[in-house]
Formats: structure tokens, C-alpha cells, sequence
């Protein structure tokens, strides 16, 4: 079965604090994700990597960065928290090419005072 | 722009009865269709997918979906509803990248 973990699933920060939300996956996946969930908005893109220190942004990168130095370990990284950064935040990770789903971690919700 | 719409927010259903949670695409190419099952402060789970071939797609936990191209349609379905089945559901499609673009949810509870 593909793990993925993901290294808080509670986390209070507070403003202007420097984040890091650790994902790990154990399947060898070239692709790796980063969403935020909010109510009635879905699932939100923020970045996407493709391949060890390759990464493209998604709908929504402003306020994040992302870290992908080996293939089984995802970072996101928010620069200086703010209190709309407050969310469930979920990595996930798949085998590369469209056909294939993803694999979500368990989420890591984060709330910024 | 290429887009996935649930237009229900909440779907209600009693148990044992059939349940249908919808989901529309924008017709912007051929997209590859999932679902995923959302458990209360749990990641996303796949529950099946639509690529090509046979219109009726079957997947875990009894669920399956009926692709409908006309109609630009991808109904999430299952014949006899349990409580357990109480989530919250997305819709994702695929439009010639590994990215998804994920509908905004539907939340399904069954009443026993």
C-alpha cells in the first residue's frame, strides 16, 4: 500500500512565524503536491514537483515555497505565516502521467494567530 | 478554462436507498475523471476512475460512476446507500497534465 505521511497533523504557528510542513512517501512516486482544503472552495493547488528539485506553482503560490531534494520528501514552506495562510493543508503523490491518482497524507491543519 | 462542477453542496439520502452524487466537466479535450471519498480529519481516499473504454466504472466500497460524454457528465452512484458511506465526496479531472483540478465537494449524509 503507498504511505504517504505528513509530519504534523496539528500545528498552531503564529503570525510572521516560518513554517515548514514536512511529506514523505514511501512508493517511489515522481510526483508530489501540495493543496490547501478550505470549505466550500475545494482543493487548491499550490505547487507540484515533478522530479527532485523540479517544482511548477499551482493556483495558488503566493506565500509559499516548496523543497524537493529527494524523491520521497516534499517541504512546503511558509515564509512568514499569516493568519489567511489558516487551513487543512494536504500533500499528496503519484506515478507520473494523467491516468494515475494520487495518494493523499492525512492532512496537517494549521492554524495561524 | 478548463473546470469541475458538484453543484450540490449536500446530498441527503435514508439507507438502503440508491444515492447519486453528481459531477459535471468542463469539455475542454478528453479529461480523465476520478472520485475521491473524503472521512471526517482524514486525507482523500480514490475510489475509482474513468479513462477510457466501458461508461460504467466501478470502484471501492460498492460505488461506481457513470461516464456520460453528451452530457459532459460523471455521476458518482451506488445502489443501496449505508451510513458509513457519510462523507464528503470530490470530483477531479485531468486535462493533458498530472495536475488535477478538484471540484468543490459534496457532502453526503445517510439517515438510518
Amino acid at each position: 500500500d503507498v504511505k504517504v505521511t505528513q509530519s504534523s497533523r496539528y500545528l498552531v504557528k503564529r503570525t510572521g512565524e516560518k513554517v515548514f510542513l514536512e511529506c514523505v512517501q514511501d512508493m517511489d512516486h515522481e510526483n508530489m503536491f501540495w493543496y490547501r482544503q478550505d470549505p466550500g472552495l475545494g482543493l487548491r493547488l499550490i505547487y507540484f514537483s515533478y522530479d527532485v528539485k523540479m517544482k511548477e506553482k499551482g493556483d495558488i503560490p503566493e506565500g509559499y515555497s516548496v523543497s524537493r531534494e529527494k524523491k520521497e520528501r516534499f517541504s512546503l514552506i511558509l515564509e512568514s505565516a499569516s493568519t489567511n495562510q489558516t487551513s487543512m493543508y494536504l500533500c499528496a503523490s503519484s506515478l507520473s502521467g494523467q491516468i494515475y491518482e494520487q495518494y493523499f497524507g492525512p492532512g496537517t491543519r494549521l492554524t495561524v494567530t | 478554462a478548463q473546470s469541475v462542477a458538484q453543484p450540490e453542496d449536500q446530498v441527503n439520502v435514508a439507507e438502503g436507498n440508491p444515492l447519486t452524487v453528481k459531477c459535471t466537466y468542463s469539455v475542454s479535450g478528453n479529461p480523465y475523471l476520478f472520485w475521491y471519498v473524503q472521512y471526517p480529519n482524514r486525507g482523500l481516499q480514490f475510489l475509482l476512475k474513468y479513462i477510457t473504454g466501458d461508461n460504467l466504472v466501478k470502484g471501492s466500497y460498492g460505488f461506481e460512476a457513470e461516464f456520460n460524454k453528451s452530457q459532459t457528465s460523471f455521476h458518482l452512484k451506488k445502489p443501496s446507500a449505508l451510513v458509513s458511506d457519510s462523507a464528503l465526496y470530490f470530483c477531479a479531472a485531468s486535462y493533458n497534465t498530472d495536475k488535477l483540478i478538484f471540484g468543490t465537494g459534496t457532502r453526503l449524509q445517510v439517515f438510518p
